[in-house]
């Protein structure tokens, strides 16, 4: 079984601080994801990396960046946290080259920014 | 893929069939997906369908397409309380890892 880990499941964090939100996976995927997941507006993607130190934007980068220094590590950046950026925040992973496409998804981490 | 659209709230008493609509908007969409969310927990694939066909059946699932009204549905049948979740439908296009998720439907059971 692909198991994604997420390492926290809830974070409190003050405005203007640095957050680092941390996904690792355990299978050997070449595909990570970022996504944040609100109400009524269900999932948008905020990066995504096809490979080691690789990266794309997704729909919505602004206010994030992206680290992938390792294959089973994706960690997501929020360089000066805002309130409109507490939302939950899921990761998840494929192998490159598949189809039908099935994401592995991570618990979520809830981050909550006063 | 560009916008995907579904209800969000549905309310449905256990035993009865639960029907989930999604309607997408890129007709070049190879698969179509629903994905389940369970309380505290990530999205999990529950069944998908390729775009050349109208109907797949799974168990209790049913996925219906109407490729040209864009619009995609699950039926569950005989609702549970473990039925109880967010449903996501996506879409994506061949050799594209990447998929737009609908808005996400939270399925209610009224026992």
């Amino acid at each position: 079984d692909v198991k994604v880990t997420q390492s926290s499941r809830y974070l409190v964090k003050r405005t203007g601080e640095k957050v680092f939100l941390e996904c690792v996976q355990d299978m050997d995927h070449e595909n990570m994801f970022w996504y944040r997941q609100d109400p009524g507006l269900g999932l948008r993607l905020i990066y995504f990396s096809y490979d080691v130190k690789m990266k794309e934007k997704g729909d919505i980068p602004e206010g994030y960046s992206v680290s992938r220094e390792k294959k089973e590590r994706f960690s997501l950046i929020l360089e000066s946290a805002s309130t409109n950026q507490t939302s939950m925040y899921l990761c998840a992973t494929i192998r490159g080259g598949t189809d039908p496409v099935e994401q592995f998804f991570g618990p979520g981490t809830r981050l909550t920014v006063l | 893929g560009e916008d995907v659209e579904q209800s969000l709230f549905l309310s449905v008493r256990e035993g009865d069939s639960s029907v989930i609509n999604c309607t997408y908007t890129d007709s070049s969409s190879t698969y179509l997906y629903w994905y389940k969310q369970e309380p505290g927990a990530g999205l999990q694939l529950l069944t998908y369908i390729f775009s050349n066909m109208d109907m797949k059946q799974d168990q209790r699932l049913t996925v219906l397409l109407n490729k040209k009204d864009k619009h995609l549905s699950l039926r569950i049948a005989d609702t549970q309380t473990g039925d109880s979740a967010i449903y996501f439908c996506a879409e994506g296009l061949f050799g594209n890892e990447k998929l737009t998720f609908g808005t996400g439907t939270r399925l209610t059971i009224i026992p």
